[in-house]
């Protein structure tokens, strides 16, 4: 089966930068997702990775070690409004657009 | 371009009753996939449609279905509503039928409660 890994919860200061960490165990590996979802809306895309790297995007940025199947999400200067919760999906290879999600990691941003 | 609509956004039921779920995609948008989002366990694949055919499907008991229509729009039921299905059902689509670097485009939900 697939595991995917991340922290429940973290809190940052307005301004400063937070690593997002992301574990999976996966057979048949064909990316990574990530995904911002605020309170009572829609998960948004951010970013994805199929390639050993880094993505960037702005003030968001993707990593992805394949080898040792680890990704983080970076987000530089945050802002109040970056508070949210963060998820990290893999999807197979086969799998058509099926996702498979961690838990999602809540974002806290204060001043 | 209009987003991914999910009807109703709201619905309260009780055990035993059964409930259908109704999204419509992106326009253009041919593949159709539901996710079942719950504070413990996250977002958990239900099924997904494309050209009206089921192409995947998760582990969930047979008490949920779906289907696709011609114009890509589609529903989900859950029949014999237990008190665990009470959970945000999401909506996503996208323009392709593979994983090929296509993003999925989420709709708000619908959150079920069962009483």
């Amino acid at each position: 089966g697939q595991n995917i890994d991340q922290p429940t919860e973290m809190t940052a200061t307005e301004g400063a930068i937070v690593q997002i960490n992301c574990t999976y165990q996966t057979s048949g590996f064909n990316g990574l997702f990530w995904y911002q979802q605020h309170a009572g809306e829609a998960p948004t895309f951010l970013s994805y990775n199929v390639l050993d790297g880094l993505e960037e995007k702005g003030r968001f940025s993707s990593f992805l070690s394949r080898s040792k199947g680890y990704s983080y999400l970076l987000l530089k200067e945050l802002q109040m409004k970056d508070s949210a919760s963060y998820l990290c999906a893999v999807i197979l290879t086969g799998g058509g657009n099926k996702l498979t999600f961690g838990t999602g990691t809540q974002l806290k941003v204060e001043l | 371009k209009a987003g991914v609509t999910q009807t109703p956004r709201y619905l309260i039921k009780t055990r035993g009753q059964q409930v259908t779920l109704s999204c419509s995609p992106i326009s253009g948008h041919r593949s159709v996939s539901w996710y079942q989002q719950t504070p413990g366990q996250g977002l958990q694949f239900l099924f997904e449609y494309f050209s009206e055919t089921q192409r995947n499907k998760g582990n969930f008991p047979g008490r949920f279905s779906g289907r696709q229509f011609s114009n890509s729009r589609s529903e989900m039921n859950v029949s014999t509503l237990e008190l665990g299905d009470s959970a945000l059902y999401l909506c996503a689509s996208s323009s392709s039928a593979t994983n090929r670097r296509e993003k999925l485009f989420f709709g708000s939900g619908t959150q079920l409660s069962v009483l």
